[in-house]
């Protein structure tokens, strides 16, 4: 079974700099997706970044990066220069790419940024 | 990435009613949709994989009788929350897969009086 783990209920970062945000999994499937959301209090799930098991270069999509270590099963996503409208919940997630990409869920992150 | 709506946003119902749920994707034809439940304060829990033209999949626990799932066309999917009580009150979410990734719809907070 698959498993998703977020270690850090809260973070509070000041505006500008840099956070990274913890995501360790468990699977024994050899192929298998990585995921980051956003999710402010609206509700919405805002997707930010995909990272595959088989990928040789570490995701990255604008301020978003996605740190992958598949030795150690972690995928932390590192936000650069944050501002205040990071302030959200952060969801780290894994699908199964063979199978009916299914996403497990960790616990997640409540990221405050502070001015 | 693709486009997803849900109607309605949020929902108020007595207990005992049903209520129903859409999710369309706007701009993708999607052959499977996927449908989660949040409770407050909680992570995302998959209920359902919703199959175009046939019969939804159930994960364990989920009781398939209670949460109707249509999917009559590569773009609509319908949950139905039958005989709704407060405890099914929760946040529900849907979402469809181009390619590798994945996207959401805005949710709809269903509220069992």
């Amino acid at each position: 079974a698959q498993k998703i783990t977020q270690t850090q209920p809260g973070m509070f970062v000041q505006e500008k700099e840099a956070v990274t945000l913890d995501c360790t999994y468990d699977t024994s499937d050899p192929s298998y997706g990585l995921f980051w959301y956003k999710q402010p209090s609206s509700g919405e799930m805002i997707f930010l970044i995909y990272q595959g098991s088989y990928d040789q270069q570490n995701a990255t999509e604008g301020r978003y990066s996605l740190n992958f270590q598949k030795a150690r099963k972690s995928a932390n996503l590192v936000i650069s220069a944050s501002q205040l409208g990071d302030s959200a919940m952060y969801f780290c997630a894994m699908s199964n790419k063979q199978g009916a990409q299914k996403l497990v869920f960790g616990q997640g992150t409540r990221l405050t940024i502070n001015p | 990435g693709a486009v997803v709506s849900q109607h309605p946003s949020r929902v108020i119902c007595k207990s005992g009613t049903s209520v129903k749920i859409e999710c369309r994707s706007l701009d993708f034809q999607a052959t499977t949709m996927f449908w989660y439940r949040q409770f407050p304060k909680k992570s995302l829990m998959l209920m359902a994989t919703s199959n175009e033209g046939s019969k939804a999949t159930y994960e364990q626990g989920v009781e398939k009788d209670k949460f109707l799932i249509n999917h009559a066309s590569l773009t609509l999917s319908t949950l139905t929350v039958t005989s709704a009580h407060p405890e099914d009150s929760s946040f529900y979410i849907c979402s469809v897969h181009p390619r590798e990734t994945q996207y959401f719809g805005p949710g709809t907070r269903l509220l069992v009086l």
